[in-house]
């Protein structure tokens, strides 16, 4: 099973909403990650977690946050965020931060209002 | 730094016809590649990989080689179908501060028609 899923599959949010995006695997994966997709463009990396530790922030700004609350889960939390921010957000995992394969999940359809 | 360097789409192609998806690489020391698929509002599936010089990586009809040579890593399909229509994204890994991420290409997207 190479299955991560993320919910919700769509959320419009106002900019001073609070939301949160959720991910989840069950492969035993102990690396999971953050990407921005914007249309037509390739995903770029947020944030990356091994063994539930942040390991890289691509300079992301404050009012995305992200928590990893055990080795399946990772959450985003969004916070007064701008139009800009409306993008695909993909969630990925792999067995370890080193040379493994990451799979994806079908992502978070984002739109800030 | 590493990166990857992918034909411009879009490539629009009759149904059975040959496949080919360029990319070429830069990257110190010897990252491994990918091809990446994404459907139509869909996430990223992963497609096919090669971790080291020569190996040739197959998924659903679709090849690529790892040539260290020429740093490529094509992606052919010999009769495309209908349902291939999608965004593909070549890869590579680039280690930094000691976690791997991928480095995408700007994606090609390809569109077969019946």
């Amino acid at each position: 099973d190479t299955e991560v899923t993320q919910t919700p599959k769509h959320l419009v949010m106002g900019m001073t909403n609070k939301k949160s995006l959720k991910c989840e695997q069950h492969m035993g994966h102990r690396a999971m990650y953050w990407y921005k997709q914007k249309a037509k463009k390739p995903p770029e990396l947020m944030f990356v977690y091994s063994y539930e530790k942040l390991s890289i922030n691509e300079s992301v700004p404050s009012r995305f946050s992200p928590e990893c609350p055990n080795s399946s889960l990772l959450n985003l939390h969004l916070h007064a965020l701008q139009p800009e921010d409306s993008a695909l957000y993909l969630c990925a995992s792999s067995l370890d931060t080193s040379r493994e394969t990451q799979y994806f999940g079908p992502g978070t359809r984002l739109l800030v209002l | 730094g590493n990166s990857v360097t992918q034909m411009e789409g879009p490539v629009t192609l009759s149904e059975e016809a040959f496949l080919t998806i360029n990319c070429t690489y830069t990257a110190t020391g010897y990252p491994s590649l990918f091809w990446y698929v994404q459907y139509p509002g869909e996430g990223l599936q992963l497609l096919l990989k090669a971790t080291k010089a020569d190996d040739k990586g197959s998924n659903k009809g679709f090849e690529a080689t790892y040539r260290k040579e020429t740093t490529s890593f094509h992606l052919e399909k010999g009769s495309v179908q209908v349902s291939d229509s999608a965004v593909y994204f070549c890869a590579l890994s680039d280690l930094q501060g000691g976690s791997e991420k991928l480095v995408f290409g700007k994606g090609t997207k390809l569109t077969v028609n019946p």
